[in-house]
């Protein structure tokens, strides 16, 4: 089946830092979503990709779809304490009524 | 609106008890999907709806049985609790642009 690997699996960083992380596949996926989980809640969905070679901000995050559509890459600039949490990649099956979820990236940010 | 509900939020039982998980959303959403997340890692799925009365397996069904009798609904039921089913049970639904997701529910089998 279809696996994301994402790296790196946690960062320590310094509050005002720029973060990046990105998410790889060996097979080729049309939709790459990229969602935020905080300690005790459920993922919330951070933003979503839909073109090769896309790039979208929401606010301090940026993601891009990567040119060959095995890769996603999300950064997030002059991080803040509330940044914390652990950041996911979703990719859906070719129906489009999976998805599959990388193993996440764990950010923590020091004041 | 709500958004997508999930009760309880913690449970313990005990080996061998059953218990249904229950998940509603008040989106309208077709589709809708039962994970699991053991600590440290992503999340897996167990079952997915694309509406109601009609159920899938996904990654790792064995031991959860689901239903849709409605659109609103879609109750997880563990017939025979194992320790290995510890975790924590995220429900989500979904539209075109994305899934969304419950705030989980915590199960700890001892």
């Amino acid at each position: 089946g279809q696996q994301l690997n994402q790296s790196p699996q946690s960062m320590f960083i310094q509050e005002g830092e720029d973060v990046s992380m990105n998410c790889t596949s060996s097979s080729i996926f049309n939709t790459w979503l990229w969602y935020k989980q905080e300690p005790g809640e459920g993922p919330v969905l951070l933003i979503a990709l839909y073109k090769a070679g896309e790039l979208t901000s929401n606010g301090r995050l940026t993601a891009q779809f990567g040119i060959t559509r095995k890769d996603s890459f999300l950064n997030i600039s002059a991080s803040i304490p509330s940044d914390v949490g652990i950041y996911f990649c979703a990719g859906p099956n070719n129906a489009g009524n999976m998805l599959t979820f990388g193993g996440g990236t764990r950010l923590m940010v020091k004041p | 609106n709500a958004g997508v509900t999930q009760t309880p939020k913690f449970r313990i039982l005990k080996i061998g008890q059953s218990m249904t998980l229950q998940c509603t959303q008040d989106m309208n959403h077709n589709y809708m999907y039962w994970y699991r997340q053991d600590p440290g890692m992503g999340l897996k799925l167990i079952y997915y709806s694309v509406g109601a009365g009609i159920t899938d397996k996904g990654e790792v069904p064995n031991g959860y049985n689901v239903s849709r009798s409605t659109t609103e609904d879609f109750p997880l039921r563990l017939e025979l609790a194992a320790p290995s089913q510890t975790s924590v049970y995220f429900c989500a639904s979904s539209h075109p642009g994305g899934q969304f997701f419950g705030p989980g529910t915590r199960l700890t089998v001892l």
